[in-house]
């Protein structure tokens, strides 16, 4: 099976554009969350997406925002760039098989900078 | 509130020394899942273990082993006969209730440097 794949791997943008990032889960694999990693703050949850609803959600302003496609394909969606939004940005797919046995399992991520 | 600590931010070993990662997590729930994750300098994090609150009993794979003790909220991982391979951020991290992994809170991290 293949892995999760991530869309661009890298991208550079100035202050106060927008950018979206793209996640494929693996085949099957209907869950699928973001995370964002900085040198500073580390991995932090950004949100949760499964059959197109979102589940859970982590302490990021409004201007990050997700979607989930009837294809499980999701994207994240980061208006207004600030400096700090500069990050790797990983997203996790798990199938959802039942209480406590699932894995997740990450992408390459995509690195955004901000200039 | 949840929280996982890694108290070891970097760690150098020689190949063939091992070497043991600390995990130490807080939570309120009694249901509550533990990984450890490799992140190599590629950037991608691999899965390398899941636990369960309920199951205490230790893990061997290879040369990776766990130690999970509830009464110290630890979750230790050691590495036998490190190999330079190895050298990468190693992550712990914690996923509360008897529901889905989405949301992971990790430690720092720690970073393991093993050398020939």
């Amino acid at each position: 099976k293949a892995g999760v794949t991530q869309t661009p791997r890298y991208l550079i943008k100035t202050r106060g554009q927008q950018v979206t990032l793209s996640c494929s889960p693996i085949s099957g694999h209907r869950s699928v969350s973001w995370y964002q990693q900085t040198p500073g703050q580390g991995l932090q949850f950004l949100f949760e997406y499964f059959s197109e609803t979102q589940r859970n959600k982590g302490n990021f302003p409004g201007r990050f925002s997700g979607r989930q496609f009837s294809n499980s394909r999701s994207e994240m969606n980061v208006s207004t760039l600030e400096l700090g939004d500069s990050a790797l940005y990983l997203c996790a797919s798990s199938s959802i098989k039942g209480v406590g046995q699932e894995t997740q399992y990450f992408g390459p991520g995509t690195r955004l900078l901000v200039l | 509130a949840q929280k996982v600590t890694q108290a070891q931010t970097e760690i150098s070993v020689v190949e063939k020394e091992d070497v043991t990662l600390d995990c130490v997590y807080e939570t309120r729930d009694t249901t509550y899942y533990l990984f450890w994750y490799k992140q190599p300098p590629s950037g991608e994090l691999v899965f390398l273990i899941r636990r369960n609150s309920f199951d205490e009993q230790n893990e061997i794979s290879g040369r990776y082993s766990w130690n999970f003790q509830k009464s110290t909220s630890s979750f230790n991982f050691t590495i036998t006969a490190s190999q330079v391979v190895d050298s990468a951020v190693y992550f712990c991290a914690l996923s509360e209730g008897g529901r889905s992994q989405g949301n992971l809170i990790f430690g720092k991290g720690t970073k393991l440097s093993v050398k020939p």
